[in-house]
């Protein structure tokens, strides 16, 4: 069976510093990968989006960066980090099967910039 | 461009009642619309889809969705809610270009009370 892994589960980060988020697949292969954020615990924003290795797309401008180096892992960067960073991460994949595909989550990172 | 709204921000219901969570989208094309639970500081959980031809789709834990689309809805519902219940309901669509992304409504807080 599939599985999605998102790491850390909290992270605390002072203004100015840098971020490495990382999600892994396991048990699919050519998998859709999202990048999405929650500010206060309601509404999705897609970030990022891959449907390949080295393939990103971005649907806000900001100050994240998106890599998918291989095929099941999917990095979330930032050179340095703004206070307004600040929010759960959540990371999704679904099979490259159409639009009438459900999308799977990881648990999600808590980022707090301070 | 595909959407859905939630008209509720909050929903309370007694326990054993039966739930209804609205949902209604706006697609040019085919629908391809979802629901996901999302608990305290966690990622989303898949609970169903809406299946073409299927106004009543059944999916996990009790819930169902009935689709209408003279009124462009997709509401959830559950004959007879539970405390466990309580939660983060979003509707979503599937955008029917590129990598078919998944878009939420801002989400519906449901209260069960015991």
């Amino acid at each position: 069976s599939q599985t999605i892994h998102q790491w850390p589960a909290t992270l605390v980060q002072p203004v100015g510093s840098p971020l490495s988020l990382e999600c892994t697949v396991e048990g699919t292969s050519n998998p859709n990968l999202y990048w999405y954020r929650q500010a206060a615990g309601r509404g999705l924003q897609l970030l990022f989006y891959s449907v390949g290795i080295g393939q990103i797309s971005s649907e806000v401008p900001q100050n994240l960066s998106a890599s998918r180096p291989q095929d099941r892992q999917f990095i979330l960067s930032s050179k340095k980090l703004l206070l307004s960073d600040s929010g759960f991460y959540l990371c999704a994949w679904s099979a490259n099967r159409g639009p009438n595909t459900e999308a799977f989550f990881g648990q999600g990172t808590r980022l707090t910039v301070v | 461009a595909q959407s859905v709204a939630q008209p509720e921000d909050q929903v309370n219901v007694a326990e054993g009642n039966p739930l209804t969570v609205k949902c209604t989208y706006s697609v040019s094309g085919n629908p391809y619309l979802f629901w996901y639970v999302q608990y305290p500081n966690r990622g989303l959980q898949f609970l169903l889809k809406y299946i073409t031809g299927d106004n009543l789709v059944k999916g996990s834990y009790g819930f169902e969705a009935e689709f209408n689309k003279s009124q462009t809805s997709f509401h959830l519902k559950k004959p007879s809610a539970l405390v466990s219940d309580s939660a983060l309901y979003f509707c979503a669509v599937r955008d029917q270009t590129g990598a078919n992304n998944l878009f939420f409504g801002t989400g519906t807080r449901l209260t069960v009370i015991p």
